[in-house]
């Protein structure tokens, strides 16, 4: 069954730090790797996409990176802001379907 | 460039009634796609168009459907409203193809049905 897992399921951390979101699929035959950014109440922002022959992909603060052998990815944030107190969501492509996964809730604190 | 937009941003129904929201894509952008989101389930995919036609659809009961206008325009209907309908309806908009091009999400119509 095609799935796409993610972990924290919710995370709280200072502003000015770093954090790491992971997402682990399950589904194939790959296509690509999504990063969103959805603020509450919100559509969600695309931050990345990254194909199969992609590892590391950055949009300002934020990098992606992808591991096709292990189907693994990780969005890190580097120098945290108030403004990245949001919801992540990881989504793969795979044939002609996307699986959602379920979020990271990030909190940003003062 | 304008954004994608939807309407209405928030509705209210009662189980039973039927229900049409409306999506305006990116201008040039001739692919839709719409979506619903709950806090239990996430997102999940309901169907996409293009160029008036479906060309994928979710697992969802016949009383969702769609339909998209020639000008990319989209609108989804839900007959016979249940109260497990209530989410979030977000609609997407893409260059071409959903599945490889950016997607860019509306604001969503938030649907409660009472």
């Amino acid at each position: 069954k095609n799935q796409v897992e993610q972990s924290p399921q919710s995370l709280i951390i200072l502003e000015g730090k770093n954090c790491t979101l992971q997402c682990n699929y399950t589904v194939s035959p790959f296509s690509n790797l999504r990063w969103y950014k959805q603020d509450t109440g919100r559509g969600p922002v695309s931050l990345t996409i990254m194909t199969f022959s992609e590892n590391t992909k950055s949009n300002g603060r934020y990098t992606a990176t992808l591991d096709a052998d292990t189907k693994q990815s990780s969005l890190h944030i580097t120098a945290s802001q108030l403004s990245d107190s949001a919801s992540y969501i990881c989504v793969v492509s795979a044939g002609q379907k996307l699986t959602f996964g379920t979020g990271t809730r990030l909190t940003i604190i003062p | 460039k304008a954004g994608v937009t939807q309407t209405p941003r928030y509705l209210i129904k009662t189980r039973g009634q039927q229900v049409t929201l409306s999506c305006s894509p990116i201008s040039g952008h001739r692919s839709v796609s719409w979506y619903q989101q709950t806090p239990g389930q996430g997102l999940q995919f309901l169907f996409e168009y293009f160029s008036e036609t479906q060309r994928n659809k979710g697992n969802f009961p016949g009383r969702f459907s769609g339909r998209q206008f020639s000008n990319s325009r989209s609108e989804m209907n839900v007959s016979t409203l249940e109260l497990g309908d209530s989410a979030l309806y977000l609609c997407a908009s893409s260059s071409v193809d959903y599945l490889t091009d950016t997607q860019y999400f509306g604001p969503g119509t938030r649907l409660t049905v009472l």
